[in-house]
């Protein structure tokens, strides 16, 4: 079973519309990550968690909101969708207890893809 | 100025060659570096991390890092044709932030 699980892992909305993506993970990390891939502009950081009480913004955070539900939750929320919000979106984790030199890397989910028309 | 900056390719090289791809960076407080390796409609999967200044080996793959000249690169001995995809250059978010800042990535192509 992955690790680190997305849904949906497609979605078609229209503008206006609210959705919400999931993600959940197995592997008892506490930070957790929400991105977002464009052609030709790489991957991106929305929001980072660094534990349930503790959420921060990232580089491009405007037009979105998150929740950490629990250590293993973190859902990443468009209030209202807009057509340049189109993109892959990516849930990560990392765990900085872990091994020395290894602690901060970061584990990927599959990846939402999202078209808003 | 975008901060984490690759060509973007494609870099074709011949299968059984050396794969040289480069990347530099912007913030020199930046301490942590990263290459991650991303095929076609799938997630970034972590090739290799680097610290220090100098080479770093994991077998058929060097991370070579210059903190003096804000140079990370990767080089890929006897590249197979399972090593075409995309190399994405991460770098850790300083000043207390957390994440990780991405280029744009190298589009890789081995050709048997």
């Amino acid at each position: 079973d992955a690790d680190v699980t997305q849904t949906p892992r497609n979605r078609i909305t229209k503008t206006g519309k609210r959705i919400m993506l999931e993600c959940s993970q197995t592997k008892g990390h506490d930070r957790m990550y929400w991105y977002r891939q464009d052609p030709g502009l790489g991957l991106r950081l929305i929001y980072y968690s660094f534990d349930v009480k503790d959420i921060n913004k990232g580089e491009i955070s405007d037009g979105y909101s998150v929740s950490r539900q629990a250590q293993a939750k973190f859902s990443l929320s468009l209030e209202s969708a807009i057509p340049n919000q189109t993109a892959l979106y990516f849930c990560a984790t990392s765990d900085p207890s872990g091994l020395a030199g290894n602690y901060e890397t970061q584990y990927f989910g599959p990846g939402t893809r999202l078209l808003v028309l | 100025q975008k901060e984490v900056e690759q060509n973007s390719g494609p870099l074709s090289v011949p299968e059984g060659a050396i794969a040289s791809l480069n990347c530099t960076y912007s913030d020199r407080g930046s301490q942590s570096f990263f290459w991650y390796r991303q095929y076609s409609g799938k997630s970034p999967e972590l090739i290799m991390f680097i610290y220090s200044n100098g080479d770093k080996e994991d077998g058929r793959f060097t991370a070579q890092l210059n903190k003096a000249s804000q140079y990370v690169s990767l080089l890929i001995r006897d590249s197979q044709p399972s090593d075409s995809a995309t190399y994405l250059c991460a770098v850790r978010r300083g000043g207390g932030a957390d994440g990780l800042t991405f280029g744009k990535g190298t589009h890789l192509i081995i050709q048997p």
